[in-house]
């Protein structure tokens, strides 16, 4: 059964860069049939999606975050990551990693809590 | 791009039918497929519904999802509501480029 797991530093300094890996288990990021995303819900409030990257490396991107936002993947260790450059207060939220059909996200992480704070 | 409204808060009670709904701002409703997901308090979103009327295995036929042209609005029924129903449902959609868009969520409350 595939599952996602979110990691990497809860606590982030404002100006700094955010930087999460989503592991990828029980099948292969390679997958010709899925696209692999990243969302973000801040506390309280709802889902926002942050972009996604196909296996090939083709990378979509929220456009009010494109500016700030590098998603990358590696096929060798079955993960892909997430950078979020210049972060601030308003970026503290859960970061969930998904797969990604064409249309909809079919398995999600379980979340990681990341906190923007000095 | 476009927006995705929902109401903020719905309620109704047990075993009564409720139905939430997901307004796209611009474009047709019909041009790309609409997918719910329910969220319930300190958890991961889950599928309910995909491309309109899809329910994926597992979850019950008491949820439905249809599309209305006429009010360019998707909508997510839930009949036989249960307490366990109580949660945060999204809309969710995406553009010609293949963004995604999530409505800002509904809040369903059973009591």
């Amino acid at each position: 059964q595939l599952q996602l797991q979110e990691s990497g530093p809860g606590l982030v300094k404002p100006s700094e860069t955010l930087s999460l890996t989503c592991t990828v288990s029980g099948g292969s990021i390679s997958s010709s049939s899925y696209y692999w995303g990243w969302i973000r819900q801040p506390p309280g409030k709802g889902l926002e999606w942050i972009g996604s990257i196909y296996y090939s490396g083709s990378t979509y991107y929220n456009p009010s975050l494109k500016s700030r936002v590098t998603i990358s993947v590696d096929t060798s260790k079955n993960q892909f990551s997430l950078k979020l450059s210049s972060v601030t207060a308003a970026d503290t939220a859960v970061y969930y990693c998904a797969r990604r059909t064409f249309y909809a996200f079919d398995i999600w992480g379980q979340g990681t809590m990341v906190t923007v704070s000095s | 791009n476009f927006m995705l409204t929902q109401p903020h808060s719905v309620s109704e009670s047990p075993g009564k039918t409720v139905t939430i709904s997901c307004t796209r701002s611009s474009g047709s409703i019909a041009s790309n497929y609409v997918q719910w997901y329910q969220q319930r308090p300190g958890s991961s979103p889950t599928t309910v519904i995909y491309e309109d009327n899809q329910r994926p295995s597992g979850v019950p036929d008491r949820f439905s999802g249809s599309i209305d042209s006429s009010s360019n609005s998707a909508s997510l029924t839930i009949s036989g509501l249960k307490t366990e129903d109580e949660a945060d449902y999204y809309c969710q959609s995406y553009d010609s480029s293949i963004h995604v868009v999530f409505g800002g969520g509904t809040k369903l409350t059973v009591l």
